[in-house]
């Protein structure tokens, strides 16, 4: 199974800040990956797929970059809504695998 | 407005069977690969089963390969995932997505999850 390297692990941001996140594959994936946010309670909300699209209804400070085996989740302004863990997911082949994810807190 | 809904969820002993039920509207159902995936409480996400629009593919996780068998019932627009065998580690919330992003793939569409508890 692809393994999906997720980082940080955590981090602490203030409101307006730019947040980086990173997912790294254990093998080239194109750019068949996802960037999912899950607040506290609820489901997961997809917010990027094919490595850079953004999902209809996602707010443009949202972006999405990489192929292959390095990606990038950007959070431009981070707004206070944006406090939450996200996860990447490889949709290359089966299994799908997701990143352990990145908590995002407030600093 | 796509919703999909959970039900089945509940407690189980170790060992036991469950199944789980998602019951799908505001699309066309027929027309979408679905998903399963799961959340151990406090833990992460982890996929757990595809099933192809029509039903002819499917495939599974190794952890729950040979124990969980995803389904489809499309004429009540419902996906199914029969549980056996059941281990604490089963335990989680597991929440149904509907598969697809234009040409490629995704989970596009997410139910509020149903939480399994296996336990004696």
């Amino acid at each position: 199974a692809i393994q999906m390297t997720q980082s940080p692990s955590s981090l602490s941001a203030s409101v307006g800040d730019r947040v980086t996140i990173t997912c790294r594959a254990s093998q080239a994936i194109d750019n068949d990956l996802g960037w999912y946010q899950q607040k506290p309670g609820e489901a997961p909300n997809l917010l990027i797929y094919a490595a850079s699209t953004l999902q209809s209804g996602v707010p443009s400070r949202f972006s999405g970059s990489g192929s292959g085996t390095d990606f990038t989740l950007t959070i431009n302004s981070l707004q206070p809504e944006d406090f939450a863990t996200y996860y990447c997911l490889q949709d290359y082949n089966f299994p799908w695998t997701f990143g352990q994810g990145t908590r995002v807190e407030v600093k | 407005e796509v919703q999909l809904v959970e039900s089945g969820g509940g407690l189980v002993q170790p060992g036991g069977s469950l199944r789980l039920s998602c019951a799908a509207s505001g699309f066309n159902f027929r027309g979408y690969d679905m998903h399963w995936v799961r959340q151990a409480p406090g833990k992460g996400l982890v996929w757990v089963s595809w099933i192809r629009s029509g039903g002819s593919g499917k495939t599974y996780a190794d952890s729950v390969k040979d124990r969980l068998t995803i389904s489809r019932d499309d004429a009540k627009n419902t996906l199914y995932l029969q549980m056996n065998s059941l281990t604490d580690e089963d335990s989680a919330i597991y929440y149904c997505a509907r598969g697809g992003c234009s040409a490629t793939s995704c989970l596009a569409d997410w139910g509020q999850g149903i939480l399994v508890t296996v336990s004696s």
